[in-house]
């Protein structure tokens, strides 16, 4: 049973534009949410991540929104770049710490 | 400062045979983790390190899988017997404590043939 889960294996956005990235889950003990950046023959680089406590998280170009009732987040990347290429993970936490629970990926493809 | 390692990066292993995977945390980092990644899927939990014991080894899929961490650094996954559904990216991540930022390593990718 797969508990948390990214829909789209790939996702390709025009340079500039903004990239939405999505991410479901089933767990309703989860209460801490990261997103991960991972490039090929590299570990998942931490991004950005949210409390349960929160719906909004920003951080320069990249902005996390949690929706707790629907059990979703979403990853906002505005402007997006070409060096944003990247496969992106989301990944659950129990209290804030302890084992995450990834999701299966998305292949961000920014094309200039 | 340098950041999680891990050796080898690549292992080429026949079914059968009994495997060594290497981490050395970022220093200082108490918490130390474990993933496996097989081809189009995202990490999944093996185990976890606070210090020097194992606080959590319910990912482990069977006994044939074991991780030590003696001195509370570094770190090998020891995989016996191996078989080829074995055969993936085994990642090790570090961090302050428990509730802080996991960072990962590289990553061991295991072929086993």
């Amino acid at each position: 049973d797969q508990q948390v889960k990214q829909n789209s294996p790939s996702l390709s956005v025009q340079e500039g534009r903004i990239s939405i990235l999505n991410c479901d889950y089933t767990n309703s003990m989860f209460d801490y949410f990261l997103w991960y950046k991972k490039y090929p023959a590299e570990g998942p680089t931490f991004l950005i991540s949210i409390s349960s406590i929160k719906d909004k998280n920003e951080d320069g170009r990249f902005t996390v929104f949690l929706n707790k009732s629907a059990k979703h987040l979403s990853l906002h990347i505005v402007p997006s770049q070409p060096g944003d290429s990247a496969v992106y993970f989301c990944a659950a936490s129990r209290n804030a710490g302890n084992m995450l629970t990834f999701g299966g990926g998305t292949r961000l493809m920014v094309k200039p | 400062g340098a950041g999680v390692s891990q050796t080898p990066s690549n292992k080429v292993t026949e079914k059968g045979k009994y495997v060594e995977l290497r981490c050395d945390p970022i220093s200082g980092h108490t918490a130390l983790y474990w993933y496996r990644q097989s081809l189009g899927q995202g990490p999944e939990f093996l185990i976890y390190f606070q210090g020097t014991g194992a606080a959590d080894d319910s990912g482990l899929p069977n006994d044939r899988f074991f991780a030590v961490r003696p001195e509370g650094s570094v770190s090998t996954l020891k995989i016996q017997r191996t078989e080829r559904g074995d055969s993936a990216v085994y990642l090790c991540a570090s961090s302050w404590g428990r509730t802080d930022t996991q960072y990962f390593g590289p990553g061991t990718r295991l072929t086993v043939l």
